[in-house]
């Protein structure tokens, strides 16, 4: 089993939908929890923590359930510019090192 | 936020050129830095964590004698590809954490240097 496992997409959605990402993963001892964007042949960009809480930034809202060991990514009113792939982090380990799931594909159609 | 370069950000060479990768933190110190592979159409796959005055510790599958990891300095790292083959081709990114401050755990990427081996 994957350490940290996404949707397998892709998503294509027309814009001004909403659009949900969810990520589970298997280390219960996982500390902190990110969603980042990567655009074709660049290096990826932290788009959000996730907190225990849920958090918000503007349209885009993140999940967590620690019981469930799932992380959920909500973008609302896609644009776009939202097309790229979303990589679901985890922080695992003493070292602090992050895990990454393979991504889910997303494309806004006009 | 903070940044971090990566140079070069494109290598074309021969098999067998050994092919050597640098990573700076540029507005930060990083006692920390991390060497991912990203192959087409997968996701980033950590390589080695790298200590600044130490050896780096590696993943397990990748072999230390091929790629070379210095931490010179706290702004400094450099991944050293040895004997560079075909089946090194890959997108090459490093990663920096900043000296803790607060209680962050937020890595700044490169961008990645995009290595091919003909």
């Amino acid at each position: 089993r994957k350490e940290v496992e996404q949707d397998p997409g892709p998503f294509n959605v027309p814009e001004g939908a909403t659009v949900a990402f969810n990520c589970t993963y298997s280390n219960s001892a996982s500390q902190s929890f990110f969603w980042y964007r990567q655009d074709c042949r660049k290096e990826p960009k932290l788009l959000m923590s996730v907190y225990s809480s849920g958090n918000e930034d503007g349209r885009f809202t993140a999940q967590l359930n620690r019981a469930s060991q799932y992380i959920s990514l909500l973008i609302r009113d896609s644009k776009l510019s939202d097309s790229a792939t979303y990589l679901c982090v985890v922080n695992v380990g003493s070292a602090r090192q992050l895990t990454f799931g393979s991504g889910t594909q997303l494309t806004v159609l006009p | 936020g903070a940044v971090v370069s990566q140079h070069p950000s494109r290598v074309i060479c021969k098999s067998g050129t050994s092919v050597k990768i640098e990573c700076r933190s540029l507005d930060f110190q990083a006692t920390t830095m991390f060497w991912y592979r990203q192959f087409p159409k997968q996701s980033l796959m950590l390589m080695a964590t790298s200590n600044e005055g130490s050896k780096a510790t590696y993943e397990q599958g990748v072999e230390k004698d091929k790629f070379l990891i210095n931490h010179a300095s706290l702004t400094l790292s450099t991944l050293t590809v040895a004997s560079a083959h075909p089946e090194d081709s890959s997108f090459y990114i490093c990663s920096a954490r900043e000296l803790p401050r607060q209680s962050t755990d937020t890595q700044y990427f490169g961008p990645g240097t995009r290595l091919t081996v003909l």
